[in-house]
């Protein structure tokens, strides 16, 4: 496979459930993100891993939990989610997320609808 | 917050080149100009970016005013598969993409 992926593709849960998203990328890439995408929403950034080390977090409620095992991989633990937490969740990846821009061109997966019941 | 205005939506003929416009009147001079494109419901997906040149490569054109207040995107010949969400995005190196709300381009056959 080459590119980003994303699994599950679509998820339905319920409040009180708890779920993982997962995320690969296969480009050797050293920064990896977590996108939200709400209904006729910007793209809203939710966390940055540069090197395994998380270097942002937006002020994301704590019911999203991400872990980052290594470069190529990227979860993001859910739980007692809201229904408004209803959206397109989207993970991207980039050479280098501190880099020059010539180094952080984002490369995104198909992302992952989730409905919270 | 967005540091560029974009018109939220635009049509264009089947085969004819689609000009992509961009205000972004704040920029300094290490922010470089990037444009993203979201078909419905997938990821958005990298086209092109610029400093101050004019750039190309295989999916577009990207023009950036000599003053760098405002650039185009040019899809030379768009295709019914171009229509999508097109963002364009005033990056500072070392800090995060803010993609805004885009404009809303549909290509009509």
């Amino acid at each position: 496979e080459t590119g980003v992926t994303q699994t599950p593709r679509h998820l339905v849960m319920g409040m009180t459930n708890k779920k993982s998203l997962k995320c690969e990328q296969h480009l050797g890439h050293n920064a990896m993100y977590w996108y939200k995408q709400s209904a006729k929403k910007p793209l809203e950034l939710m966390f940055v891993y540069s090197l395994e080390e998380r270097v942002e977090n937006n002020s994301v409620p704590s019911r999203f939990s991400p872990e980052c095992p290594n470069s190529s991989h990227l979860f993001l633990h859910l739980h007692t989610l809201q229904p408004e937490d209803s959206a397109l969740y989207l993970c991207a990846s980039s050479q280098d997320s501190l880099a020059g821009a010539a180094l952080n061109e984002q490369f995104f997966g198909p992302g992952t609808r989730l409905t919270v019941l | 917050d967005a540091k560029t205005t974009q018109p939220p939506s635009m049509d264009c003929a089947e085969g004819r080149a689609a000009n992509l416009p961009c205000n972004h009147s704040t920029i300094s001079g290490n922010e470089y100009v990037y444009w993203y494109r979201q078909i419905h419901s997938q990821g958005p997906q990298y086209i092109i970016h610029g400093l101050k040149n004019n750039e190309t490569n295989e999916m577009a054109s990207l023009i950036i005013t000599e003053d760098r207040k405002s650039s185009t995107l040019i899809l030379p010949h768009a295709t019914l598969r171009d229509t999508a969400v097109y963002y364009c995005i005033v990056y500072d190196p070392g800090n995060q993409f803010y993609f805004g709300t885009g404009t809303s381009l549909t290509v009509i056959p």
